[in-house]
């Protein structure tokens, strides 16, 4: 019954390599979110999406590309893996303010990304 | 959003009652404060959240300054498993615009 999941947990590859993180949420939630977190621990959102639509883009290189098939699921591809994409990245998700929520928003476990 | 700033670390004993003070001094009248807290190798979780009057919830109390420049988290009985990251962060609440902008977080430890 895990609310925001992840798959992988942990993902070490090569630099160069294509690879995809998936998320899935069943709290029944419209909007959902990728946040970095980097080795000095700060946490910045890259992506959001509201109801499949891309609401929020932060500068992200373009290599990175959220794919949302449905609003349970938010994925993150990534081409061309670089060193400085180690890091730990969290799927979040929450309600919007049409939906009377509080806006809080509900993190899964991460998934630890080591680039060699 | 607001900018907080926040102690980088502090100590509490177990049982006894954690304060951690965040300043916002420039947020504005829309702007609402809230906590979230990163346990070691966990995701960020909600702790709580206001706008001007104090607020409690099963984890915390919040209490918002009357000038609203500066809050303070509550946790009143510490326990080890409150040892974590917490973060302070004020946002305006908006209509499907959600941008939450975390900064470095008060790193409590709660000691035996």
């Amino acid at each position: 019954d895990t609310a925001v999941s992840q798959t992988p947990k942990y993902l070490v590859t090569q630099m160069g390599n294509d690879k995809s993180i998936k998320c899935e949420q069943n709290l029944g939630h419209d909007t959902m979110y990728w946040y970095k977190q980097d080795s000095k621990k700060f946490l910045k959102i890259m992506f959001s999406y509201n109801n499949k639509e891309l609401i929020i883009n932060e500068t992200v290189p373009n290599r990175f590309s959220p794919k949302s098939p449905d609003k349970a699921h938010l994925n993150l591809h990534i081409n061309s893996l670089e060193l400085g994409d180690s890091a730990v990245y969290f799927c979040a998700s929450s309600l919007t303010p049409s939906q009377g929520g509080y806006n809080e928003q509900f993190f899964g476990p991460g998934t630890r990304l080591t680039v060699l | 959003d607001a900018k907080t700033t926040q102690p980088t670390s502090m100590d509490c004993a177990e049982g006894r009652a954690a304060n951690l003070p965040c300043n916002h001094s420039t947020i504005s009248g829309n702007e609402y404060v809230y906590w979230y807290r990163q346990i070691h190798s966990q995701g960020p979780q909600y702790i709580i959240h206001g706008l001007k009057n104090n607020e409690t919830n099963e984890m915390a109390s919040l209490i918002i300054t009357e000038d609203r420049k500066s809050s303070t988290l509550i946790l009143p009985h510490a326990t080890l498993r409150d040892t974590a990251v917490y973060y302070c962060i004020v946002r305006v609440q908006t209509r499907g615009y959600q941008k939450v902008t975390f900064g470095t977080g008060t790193k409590l430890q709660v000691i035996p």
